[in-house]
């Protein structure tokens, strides 16, 4: 069984500040690394897939890191809104396919 | 909206009986994939259906089951529930199996175990 770790469990910030989490995952049999933002009552959001160490993805305030080499990826929001209040799951794909193993997740809440 | 719906939308049942869940994918996608997640865990890969054959299984018993049909919909059963079967199941459809290709998630099923 996949052992995928994220961390921070829970976040709370105030508006504006920037803030990061992270995603540990075993670095052999390595694919690809996934990344979703799950808003409360909605469905989860794709937010980047990235493959090679030293990857980095960028969608407007988010961007995101990997290192395949030791198994961690970073996921940074700069100027954090309350509209990023969500679970951020990451889960890499393992076995060539896409068959995704999720960790459980960092929440974060956006206060005013 | 990602286009991948499912219904329905919550569901009780009592332990013992079975149930059926359903969900239809993104327009264009062969694939569907069914994951549960159980309270405080992540979501979890029951297994994935690749035009209308079974490509793939995680840790799940056999009386969890599936279909996929010609349009590529996809249904869910589970078998004689039992209480810890309680959880959000969600399905995710893509265009193809590789492990780069972008699952697209339905809102998910809220079963609940009695």
């Amino acid at each position: 069984i996949l052992n995928v770790e994220q961390s921070p469990q829970s976040l709370h910030v105030q508006e504006g500040d920037s803030t990061n989490f992270t995603c540990s995952f075993p670095s052999s049999n390595f694919y690809a690394l996934h990344w979703y933002r799950w808003e409360t009552a909605k469905s989860p959001e794709a937010l980047f897939v990235m493959t090679l160490n030293g990857d980095e993805k960028k969608k407007g305030r988010i961007s995101a890191t990997l290192n395949t080499k030791e198994g961690y990826s970073y996921l940074y929001i700069k100027g954090s809104q309350p509209e990023d209040s969500a679970t951020y799951l990451c889960a890499p794909s393992t076995g060539g396919g896409n068959k995704l193993t999720f960790g459980t997740g960092t929440q974060l809440k956006v206060e005013l | 909206e990602t286009g991948v719906t499912q219904s329905p939308t919550h569901l009780i049942k009592t332990r013992g009986q079975q149930v059926t869940l359903r969900c239809s994918s993104q327009s264009g996608h062969n694939t569907v994939s069914w994951y549960q997640q159980a309270l405080g865990q992540g979501p979890q890969f029951i297994f994935q259906y690749y035009r209308e054959e079974e490509n793939g299984r995680g840790n799940f018993p056999p009386r969890f089951s599936g279909l996929q049909f010609p349009n590529y919909s996809s249904e869910l059963n589970v078998n004689a529930l039992e209480l810890d079967d309680s959880a959000l199941y969600l399905c995710a459809s893509s265009l193809l199996t590789s492990s780069t290709d972008t699952q697209y998630f339905g809102p998910g099923t809220r079963l609940t175990v009695l």
